[in-house]
């Protein structure tokens, strides 16, 4: 079973700053099994980029995705108020078929 | 507009049962893989079963297995998961999901999830 850690647990950052968020897998995997979804306190979960770099439709283009391998990355390149949250990465698999990594809280400085 | 809209939750004991619904729209719900996905309170999110669109192919995770059933009603847009020999650690806010195979393989709509909490 692949494991996903996420780092840092907490980043704390104003508006307006650049945020780097990082998903390490305990193995290599493909880049379009890589996703992730921020989750706004009390709200559902929604996909923001898919194949590690794609951007889902209606994202704007403050995310971006990188990375292959192990190592991948989700970039904020400017904090908006929406973006301070919870930020998941998801692998697609086949035992489980999903799995979450424990996930990064973006929090006002 | 797709939209997914989760029922059935609520308050069971341990060792009870209980049947969530997925109302699907927007979307031709047939052509769809579709998932459940739960997140207990404070914690993070736990893939717990996958159903395809028209085969029947059905997974879960080891978590549930034996225990949950993952089923569809494509007439009727309906994604449906029965939970028996519920434990306290089944306690969360259950989501249905969208799955999509285009480019990469990922959850593209949520539903609002509905909460279900075992405790006697």
């Amino acid at each position: 079973e692949i494991v996903l850690t996420q780092s840092p647990g907490t980043l704390s950052l104003s508006p307006g700053e650049r945020a780097t968020l990082s998903c390490r897998a305990s193995q290599s995997v493909s880049s379009s099994y890589l996703a992730w979804y921020r989750q706004k306190p009390g709200q559902t979960p929604r996909l923001l980029i898919y194949a590690a770099s794609y951007r889902a439709t209606g994202i704007p283009d403050r995310f971006s995705g990188s990375g292959s391998g192990t190592d991948f990355t989700l970039t904020i390149s400017r904090l908006e108020p929406e973006d301070f949250a919870l930020y998941y990465c998801q692998l697609y698999g086949s035992s489980p078929l999903f799995t979450f990594g424990p996930g990064t809280r973006v929090d006002i400085k | 507009e797709v939209q997914l809209v989760e029922s059935g939750g609520g308050l069971v004991q341990p060792g009870g049962s209980l049947r969530l619904s997925c109302a699907a729209s927007g979307f031709t719900f047939s052509n769809y893989e579709m998932t459940w996905v739960r997140q207990a309170p404070g914690k993070g999110l736990e893939w717990v079963s996958y159903i395809s669109g028209s085969t029947n192919i059905m997974y879960y995770a080891d978590s549930v297995k034996g225990r949950f059933t993952i089923s569809r009603d494509n007439a009727k847009n309906s994604l449906y998961l029965q939970m028996n020999s519920l434990r306290a650690e089944d306690t969360a806010v259950y989501y249905c999901a969208r799955f999509v195979l285009v480019v990469g393989f990922h959850l593209d709509f949520w539903g609002q999830g509905t909460l279900v909490t075992v405790s006697s």
